[in-house]
């Protein structure tokens, strides 16, 4: 299972700064936004949620803006560290009879020590 | 918990070859997802059960694929005759019913496939 990031955006950040991944979605009837993370050689692993109704949702160390307007959603990671280095997806749904959770196409996250 | 299984992690074969790939779900989910990761296409989704059941398999590429699911806790995915084009990584994942085709997706370690 090995990530794709040698041909994705790649965004560069030294250890210690905060990050922000940005994602485009297509769809404006989504109502359920993921972010997941995939790092080297393992299966991608849920991170975050978000719904429509909300525009900010946190955890432990990340962030999750949301902005229907322009169909904008973005990841922020506080402190970022080495362990974060992985290729981060966006993932969005229309929830209702028969919907599916489609993926962005991923940024690739590189933490500099 | 032990998470999604599958097997094998890498397969090599001929074009032509038939292919099977294997999951075991996270007892107690509802869901089980086939996804395929490539650099082009990123994760597609191939098919999806419910309770065994297949509920959509739009995603699936032609007839040479097919997916079963005989019981909660195995699916398997299938590819006859295999291409040179099916080359990617395949991934399984499971899920609870939460009322949604979505919410927290559990990804195996996939499966590697080269079909030379």
């Amino acid at each position: 299972g090995e990530s794709v990031g040698l041909h994705l955006p790649t965004l560069s950040v030294q250890e210690g700064d905060n990050s922000i991944i940005n994602c485009a979605y297509s769809n404006s009837a989504s109502d359920y936004f993921i972010w997941y993370k995939q790092e080297s050689g393992k299966g991608p692993q849920f991170i975050i949620d978000i719904r429509s109704n909300m525009d900010k949702r946190q955890g432990q160390r990340v962030t999750v803006l949301l902005n229907k307007t322009v169909k904008h959603l973005s990841l922020q990671i506080a402190a970022t560290q080495p362990g974060d280095s992985a290729v981060y997806f966006c993932a969005e749904i229309c929830t209702g009879a028969n919907s599916k959770l489609t993926f962005g196409k991923g940024i690739t996250l590189s933490v500099r020590p | 918990d032990a998470g999604v299984i599958q097997s094998p992690r890498h397969e090599v074969t001929e074009m032509g070859q038939e292919v099977t790939l294997r999951c075991k779900p996270i007892s107690g989910h509802d869901y089980l997802f086939w996804y395929r990761q490539t650099m082009m296409r990123g994760l597609e989704l191939l098919i999806y059960f419910n309770n065994n059941v297949p509920i959509d398999d739009s995603g699936m590429p032609e007839d040479r694929f097919s997916a079963k699911m005989p019981n909660a806790s195995f699916s398997t995915l299938k590819i006859q005759p295999s291409e040179p084009r099916d080359s990617a990584v395949y991934f399984c994942a499971s899920s609870l019913d939460r009322g949604l085709v979505a919410g927290e997706l559990f990804f195996g370690e996939g499966s590697r496939l080269t079909v030379l």
